[in-house]
């Protein structure tokens, strides 16, 4: 069966610096990944998608990296903000259709100013 | 355009119980899917349903079933609830179509069952 496995757990890291999120997979081929912010109480948030024959992806201050044979994405966030503070997800979308994905359990990223 | 309503927000059962619960997607929207989050299991896939049929099931027992109508509504169902089945039920709806690749999440039901 697929699974997939986010860490750390939990990054703790000072405003301005660079936060690194990793997303590892298995049994998942084609690969289309996606990543979502959720912030407590509140239901996830779409941030970015990559598929599998695009290296890197970029919005404003985040990028995500997608090695398809290492089957590991890394998320950046640049010049971080406390504002950035919370849990980030990874999910594989089987379908290709941003239905029935798969979760990993998130990252909750603190920054401290 | 409205976002992904889901109702209620807060619900309290007890054990035993069975439970509805309702999803109403971003208009013009055929998917509908719903997950439980759990602190220990994370975002779990339940089901997945599009022009009211049933498209993908996650693996989740027979208690837990759902259905669509004609206009994309969706309801959830928890027969004979469980104390393990405390959690926020998150429905989330997508456009049609490869390309449309953005979930798109309701603000969740949390259900506690005492």
């Amino acid at each position: 069966s697929q699974k997939i496995e986010q860490n750390p757990e939990a990054l703790n890291i000072q405003e301005g610096k660079t936060a690194t999120l990793t997303c590892n997979y298995t049994n998942y081929s084609p690969a289309y990944l996606q990543w979502y912010r959720q912030d407590p109480g509140r239901g996830p948030v779409f941030l970015l998608l990559i598929r599998e024959n695009e290296k890197e992806k970029r919005k404003e201050r985040l990028k995500v990296t997608f090695d398809t044979t290492l089957k590991q994405s890394l998320f950046h966030i640049t010049a971080s903000q406390p504002a950035d503070s919370a849990t980030y997800l990874c999910a594989l979308d089987p379908n290709q259709a941003g239905t029935a994905l798969i979760f990993g359990k998130g990252t909750t990223l603190s920054v401290s100013s | 355009k409205a976002g992904v309503t889901q109702t209620p927000r807060y619900l309290i059962k007890t054990r035993g119980q069975q439970v509805t619960l309702s999803c109403s997607p971003i208009s013009g929207h055929r998917s509908v899917s719903w997950y439980q989050q759990t602190p220990g299991q994370g975002l779990q896939f339940l089901f997945e349903y599009f022009s009211e049929t049933q498209r993908n099931k996650g693996n989740f027992p027979g208690r837990f079933s759902g259905r669509q109508f004609s206009n994309s509504r969706s309801e959830m169902n928890v027969s004979t609830l469980e104390l393990g089945d405390s959690a926020l039920y998150l429905c989330a709806s997508s456009g049609t179509g490869k390309g449309n690749t953005e979930a798109f999440f309701g603000q969740g039901t949390r259900l506690t069952v005492v």
